[in-house]
């Protein structure tokens, strides 16, 4: 089995960096991806870590720290379009990809 | 092509009902994927077809019966519901899970929002 937390809602202003954090336990693990997803909608692919350390893409990066079973996603410069829910995924093989509780992120002007 | 369609958009049924969600893609992919999102949570798994063959069934009621036809099409059967499946319902895809690591993961539809009344 696996278990997957993220906080529930965070709040942060425009322009500013937030990190929103991801602590997993997991039997198998392949992997953990990063979506968006604004109400309604679907969610959208952000980024994938499979190997420790950070990726950086544009505004967003991610990081993956294996043995702590830890992950972030830091948003930076942050815009009015960037409020949405935040889901950690885990991927355990096998086309298994089993989602967090989702950050819900407002940011504010 | 890019993109998971899901029809339909919106639905309501009855608890007597018969109906069908439908998903198509044509990326390629051999994986597709339901799962269902109630408001304000997670989406969460149902089922996972590996090259038109069910591999994960997610302690799903038997209510909810999914088919995939060939390797572009995916439908979710529905009978019987109650009001507590009420839900945005998601299909997604991908390649192969040993292809997904060099990929961009899982492409989602946007999703049928259904209302069981």
């Amino acid at each position: 089995g696996q278990n997957i937390d993220q906080p529930t809602e965070m709040t942060a202003t425009e322009g500013a960096i937030v990190q929103i954090n991801c602590t997993y336990q997991t039997s198998g693990f392949n992997g953990l991806f990063w979506y968006q997803q604004h109400a309604g909608e679907a969610p959208t692919f952000l980024s994938y870590n499979v190997l420790d350390g950070l990726e950086e893409k544009g505004r967003f990066s991610s990081f993956l720290s294996r043995s702590k079973g830890y992950s972030y996603l830091l948003l930076k410069e942050l815009q009015m379009k960037d409020s949405a829910s935040y889901l950690c995924g885990l991927f355990t093989g096998a086309n298994n990809l089993f989602f967090g509780t989702g950050t819900r992120l407002t940011v504010i002007p | 092509d890019t993109e998971v369609t899901q029809t339909p958009k919106h639905l309501v049924m009855g608890m007597t009902n018969k109906k069908s969600l439908k998903c198509e893609q044509h990326m390629g992919h051999r994986a597709m994927y339901w799962y269902k999102q109630k408001a304000k949570k997670p989406p969460e798994l149902m089922f996972v077809y590996s090259y038109e063959k069910l591999s994960i069934n997610e302690s799903v009621p038997s209510r909810f019966s999914p088919e995939c036809p060939n390797s572009s099409l995916l439908n979710l059967h529905l009978h019987a519901l109650q009001p507590e499946d009420s839900a945005l319902y998601l299909c997604a895809s991908s390649h192969h899970w040993v292809k997904v690591q060099s990929s961009v993961g899982y492409t989602f539809g946007s999703g049928t929002r259904l209302t069981v009344v």
